[in-house]
C-alpha cells in the first residue's frame, strides 16, 4: 500500500524553527517529485514546497521563500522541510505529497494525511 | 506568484450538471497542461480528480471530466451525488517546479 506519513509537527514559538519529516512506503521513492502544501484552519490548501527526484530542482511559495528548505533522502524514502524564522501565519497542516512525475509536474497523486504546525508565543 | 481565481461556491440537484471554474494567467493555466483537480470532504485529506487537464486516476468516477480553454479551465461533475458535496481545489503547474492554488469552490448539493 503506498503510504506518506509525515511527522515533526508541534507547538513552537514565534522566530524558532521545526523540522518536518515525510517517511513514505510503498513504491520506488526516487521515481517522483515531491511537495509540502499546507492548510490553515478554515483556509483553503496553499503549495509550500517541491522538488525533483534527484533534488536538482526546487521551488518555493513567495511566502517561504528564503525561510523554509525542502531536501530528500531517497537512501532513506524520506522527505523533509526544515523550517525557520517561523511566524504565526505558518500555523497550519502540512501535507507530504507524491507527485506523478520525477521532474515535477504539479500533479499531487498521493496524500499523507499531515502533520499540524502551531506557531504561537 | 497569485493564487488561481476559483468561485467560491457552486451548487446543484441531484443528477445534474455542475461547472467550476478555475482563471489564471498566460504563465501557468494558459501555458501548461499540467491542471488538475481535487476534492476535498471534511477533516479529510484533498484526493486527486483530474490531472493534466482532463485525466482521471484509476478509481475517479468518469462523472468528473476537465477541461481548459485558454487561461480558464474547468471541471464539470456530471449525475451530481449526495457524496459530491465538498470543497473542489484546481492547481495548475507555473514554471521551475512552482506549483498554484485556486482558492478553493464549496459544491453543495441540494
Amino acid at each position: 500500500e503506498v503510504q506518506l506519513v509525515e511527522s515533526g509537527g508541534g507547538l513552537v514559538q514565534p522566530g524558532r524553527s521545526l523540522r518536518l519529516s515525510c517517511e513514505a512506503s510503498g513504491f520506488i521513492f526516487e521515481n517522483h517529485a515531491m511537495h509540502w502544501v499546507r492548510q490553515a484552519p478554515g483556509k483553503g490548501l496553499e503549495w509550500v514546497s517541491g522538488i525533483s527526484w534527484n533534488s536538482y530542482s526546487v521551488g518555493y511559495a513567495d511566502s517561504v521563500q528564503g525561510r523554509f528548505s525542502i531536501s530528500r533522502d531517497n537512501a532513506k524514502s524520506s522527505l523533509y522541510l526544515q523550517m525557520n524564522g517561523l511566524r504565526p501565519e505558518d500555523t497550519a497542516l502540512y501535507f507530504c505529497i507524491r507527485d506523478v512525475s520525477r521532474y515535477g509536474s504539479g500533479s499531487l497523486h498521493v496524500w499523507g494525511k499531515g502533520t499540524t504546525v502551531t506557531v504561537s508565543s | 506568484q497569485s493564487a488561481l481565481t476559483q468561485p467560491p461556491s457552486a451548487s446543484g440537484s441531484p443528477g445534474q450538471s455542475v461547472t467550476i471554474s478555475c482563471t489564471g494567467t498566460s504563465s501557468d493555466v494558459g501555458q501548461y497542461l499540467q491542471v488538475s483537480w481535487y476534492q476535498q470532504h471534511p477533516g479529510k485529506a484533498p484526493n486527486l480528480l483530474i490531472y493534466e487537464v482532463n485525466k482521471r486516476p484509476s478509481g475517479v468516477p468518469d462523472r468528473f471530466s476537465g477541461s481548459k480553454s485558454g487561461n480558464t479551465a474547468s471541471l464539470t461533475v456530471s449525475g451530481l451525488q449526495a457524496e459530491d458535496e465538498a470543497d473542489y481545489y484546481c492547481s495548475s503547474y507555473a514554471g521551475t517546479n512552482i506549483v498554484l492554488f485556486g482558492g478553493g469552490t464549496k459544491l453543495t448539493v441540494l
